[in-house]
Parts: C-alpha cells; sequence; structure tokens
C-alpha cells in the first residue's frame, strides 16, 4: 500500500537554527499537510498545500514557518529560527481530493530544540 | 479552543469483546470526521470515516456511529483483539478545511 515518507525520523538542533523536514506524500494525491503534536498534547494543524501554494493555515504557522514543493515529489516544512516551544513531533499528510478523502499520514519527524 | 473531545484518556477491554470510544463536537458545522490509530513512534494510521449525511459506517470489525443531534460520534471494535491496543483519535472537518483532532483514548485489549 502506497505510504507517506518522512525524513529524518528525528532531527535535534540548537534554538535559532534552521530545520528543514522532507515528506514524499502518496504520489497520486494532490493535497498536502502539515500537523504537529506537542508531547502530551492533541495533533494541531500547521498547513495545507494545494497547487503549488498554501490552502489554508493555522495561527501556529507564522512567519517563522515555510512550505515548499521543490520538486514533483517532495513537500517540505522549513522553520527559520526554531524555538524551544517548536519542539514536538510534525506529522506530514496527503490526502487524494480536498473533499471527502481521508489524510494518510507519515510516522512523522521528531523535533527536538535546544 | 477544544472543538473535538476524548474525555475518557484509556480504557480497558477483555479480548473479543466490544471496545467503544468515544469523542463528542462542539461546532455542528463539521460534517466529515474519522477515526485513526496510533501506534508508539509511528504515524497516524486511517481507520474509518463517516459524513453527516450518513448515521452509520461499518467496515469489518470497526463501526463509526455519528448522532449529530447531540454532537457525538463512536468507534465500535467488535471483536476486540490485542492488537487492537494503541491510542485512538477522532477528527472532525468542515469539508475542505483542516481537521481538528481529539486529545486521544488509549486502549488497551487484555488477552
Amino acid at each position: 500500500e502506497p505510504e507517506v515518507t518522512q525524513t529524518p525520523s528525528h532531527q535535534v538542533t540548537q534554538m535559532g537554527q534552521e530545520v528543514i523536514l522532507r515528506c514524499v506524500p502518496i504520489s497520486n494525491h494532490l493535497y498536502f499537510y502539515w500537523y504537529r503534536q506537542i508531547l502530551g498534547q492533541k495533533v494541531e494543524f500547521l498547513v495545507s498545500f494545494y497547487n503549488n501554494e498554501i490552502s489554508e493555515k493555522s495561527e501556529i504557522f507564522d512567519d517563522q514557518f515555510s512550505v515548499e514543493r521543490p520538486d514533483g515529489s517532495n513537500f517540505t516544512l522549513k522553520i527559520r529560527s526554531t524555538k524551544l516551544e517548536d519542539s514536538a513531533m510534525y506529522f506530514c499528510a496527503s490526502s487524494e481530493t480536498r473533499v471527502g478523502s481521508p489524510l494518510h499520514f507519515g510516522n512523522g519527524t521528531r523535533l527536538t530544540v535546544t | 479552543d477544544q472543538q473535538v473531545k476524548q474525555n475518557s484518556p484509556s480504557l480497558s477491554v477483555q479480548e473479543g469483546r466490544i471496545s467503544i470510544l468515544n469523542c463528542d463536537y462542539t461546532n455542528s458545522m463539521f460534517d466529515y470526521f474519522l477515526w485513526y490509530k496510533k501506534y508508539p513512534a509511528e504515524g497516524p494510521t486511517f481507520l474509518i470515516s463517516i459524513s453527516s449525511i450518513k448515521d452509520k459506517n461499518e467496515d469489518g470489525r470497526f463501526t463509526v456511529f455519528l448522532n449529530k443531534s447531540a454532537k457525538h460520534l463512536s468507534l465500535h471494535i467488535v471483536p476486540s483483539q490485542p492488537g487492537d491496543s494503541a491510542v485512538y483519535f477522532c477528527a472532525a472537518s468542515v469539508t475542505g478545511n483542516q481537521f481538528y483532532f481529539g486529545t486521544g483514548t488509549s486502549l488497551t485489549v487484555i488477552p
């Protein structure tokens, strides 16, 4: 069964550094998402992306965050200047359509900011 | 801003019995609901969905019930198996928009 893959599985970075989290969505999916889960808290929406542009973003997704689909397969989340509170599991997801199809998640990247 | 709530953080069930996981929501505009299962160190795995035009959807051992007037949905697993032990999340959206997740219920199925 096709799956969403994320790399790296664990990223440790120092506060203020830039990080790029990478995702390869399922190949025939058109909609891409980033969610995150801070330890012990709920899964939170960050951003959705379609047709090379952001279609929706949450309050969490401020100017420090950006997303890109640099080629036909990768979907990246960049955090420009990481803060301690950015430490979380970051999940990439994709869906076939915008309406009525479930999100398929990757296994996540654990980001630790020290 | 807890639009989706799972009030039971944990649930234990004997193997072979029914597991019932509950989820409540506050936004009456939600019209598409999902259930996910999550093992440690893995991402959420999609289980079953339901749209607001239905009140029940069944897939094998998994059945989701939706009560729109009560803003409540539940996931029934029958019969429960030890491999079902995981954290279960419900999620809800207004069609085409972001999903809101509950905080999860940790299910333990006792052999």
